[in-house]
């Protein structure tokens, strides 16, 4: 039973172009959603994230989108770069005092240069 | 600034065998989290902590234990090691104030059973 979906599992796009990372949640719960990064042999960063009462939040190169009624979201990356290329994972919180996150399976982005 | 860090980083154990892994933050955050991470999967709740003696599971709690007998510390313990063990293990903390990026984690420890 996955609450939070990524159903791309990787995603290849060239320097400069746009990316776009889809996320969908069954959970009605969840109230705030995260993007995290993960490069190999580190350890989960953090992206950005979106509250369920917005629907767009943007930091720098960095969008998230958010789409209660569809219980989807998008992250866009643009210009893409090298750099970029890592593993995302969604997340989601139901709220309450313990935040216990639930993860995607994440997606594997390749920029190529 | 160390943030969380988790010992040790690689580990092989034989089926039975028992083992610690060691989770420290030095931020004084009330919570803490162990996750574990399969290949191809994404992390899944083991146990978690919202401050020193008091602990829960999560969603894979089977085969482990914990403890917080600190704020700054909080091990993760392996009884009985089997083959579905093997995992990446990411300890994560946090203040009492929740915001996305205030969450941080370790930088994993990768442990094999064989």
């Amino acid at each position: 039973d996955q609450q939070v979906k990524q159903n791309s599992p990787s995603l290849s796009v060239q320097e400069g172009r746009i990316s776009i990372l889809n996320c969908d949640y069954t959970n009605s719960m969840f109230d705030y959603f995260l993007w995290y990064k993960k490069y190999p042999a580190e350890g989960p960063t953090f992206l950005i994230s979106i509250s369920s009462i917005k629907d767009k939040n943007e930091d720098g190169r960095f969008t998230v989108f958010l789409n209660k009624s569809a219980k989807h979201l998008s992250l866009h990356i643009v210009p893409s770069q090298p750099g970029d290329s890592a593993v995302y994972f969604c997340a989601a919180d139901s709220g309450g005092s313990n935040y216990k996150l639930t993860f995607g399976k994440g997606t594997l982005l390749t920029v190529n240069p | 600034n160390a943030g969380v860090t988790q010992t040790p980083k690689f580990r092989i154990l034989k089926i039975g065998q028992s083992m610690t892994l060691q989770c420290t933050q030095d931020m004084n955050h009330n919570y803490m989290y162990w996750y574990r991470q399969d290949p191809g999967m994404g992390l899944k709740l083991i146990y978690y902590s919202v401050g020193a003696g008091i602990t829960d599971k999560g969603e894979v709690p089977n085969g482990y234990n914990v403890s917080r007998s600190t704020t700054e510390d909080f091990p993760l313990r392996l009884e009985l090691a089997a083959p579905s063990q093997t995992s990446v293990y990411f300890c994560a903390s946090r203040p009492y104030t929740f915001s996305g990026n205030t969450i941080y984690f370790g930088e994993g420890s990768w442990l094999t059973v064989v």
